[in-house]
């Protein structure tokens, strides 16, 4: 049972829009702690995909997007591509864990 | 190129000890904490700890204290992950990550990985 709370699975036909929900708590994302996004292609290592909510390291597709409210977080992916076949992470710090990291369960999106 | 090497899968009986590396290049290692990341067969990723090789400030997960030491040497910047008597459960894949002193405090670099088998 993880801190962070993912689905376990979404889907969408190329070009579409998907979101990936991260439901927390108020001793993790509504303590104010960021939230981090990660890709992880099969096989692979993950790979930062967003940094503090909504930002994108240098390489990440504008087509990936992040935001936080109260305790929840979103990673929004436009334009769906084969390539975006992955399994995505959500991260944050969690007060009741002295503020060590978490992460949620991960969520298999599928391009139909 | 700012690079995280982890060292080659192992394979172990149950009762062995185990220590695997992580290098770092291309950055300077003390600027950096270095965190572990467990990921079993087919399921998601776990946060096992983190440790600042500046000083050896190490944090565990409450789920991983007592199970494992991380370890570091800033000298060849290096941090390492190890198990004095390993057990079936500990049957995973082994990341190491950077992560910022401040700022975002995301894993920004991850190494490719360690396998790590315990069978008998």
């Amino acid at each position: 049972q993880s801190v962070l709370t993912q689905p376990p699975s979404v889907s969408g036909a190329p070009g579409q829009r998907v979101t990936i929900s991260c439901t927390g708590s108020s001793s993790n994302i509504g303590a104010g702690y960021d939230v981090h996004w990660y890709q992880q292609l099969p096989g692979t290592a993950p790979k930062l995909l967003i940094y503090g909510n909504s930002n994108r390291p240098s390489g990440v597709p504008d087509r990936f997007s992040g935001s936080k409210s109260g305790t929840s977080a979103s990673l929004a992916i436009t334009g769906l591509q084969a390539e975006d076949e992955a399994d995505y992470y959500c991260q944050s710090y969690d007060s009741s864990l002295s503020a060590l990291g978490v992460f949620g369960g991960g969520t298999k999106l599928t391009v139909l | 190129e700012v690079q995280l090497v982890q060292s080659g899968a192992e394979v172990k009986k149950p009762g062995e000890s185990l220590k695997i590396s992580c290098k770092g290049s291309g950055y300077s290692f003390t600027s950096y904490w270095i965190g572990w990341v467990r990921q079993m067969p087919g399921k998601g990723l776990e946060w096992m700890g983190i440790i600042y090789p500046g000083d050896s400030d190490t944090r565990y997960s409450p789920s991983f204290q007592g199970q494992v030491t991380i370890s570091a040497d800033k000298s060849i910047s290096t941090a390492y992950l190890q198990w004095s008597s390993l057990k079936a459960s500990d049957t995973a894949m082994y990341y190491c990550a950077r992560r910022p002193l401040t700022g975002s405090l995301a894993f920004d670099i991850w190494g490719q990985g360690t396998m790590v088998t315990v069978s008998s």
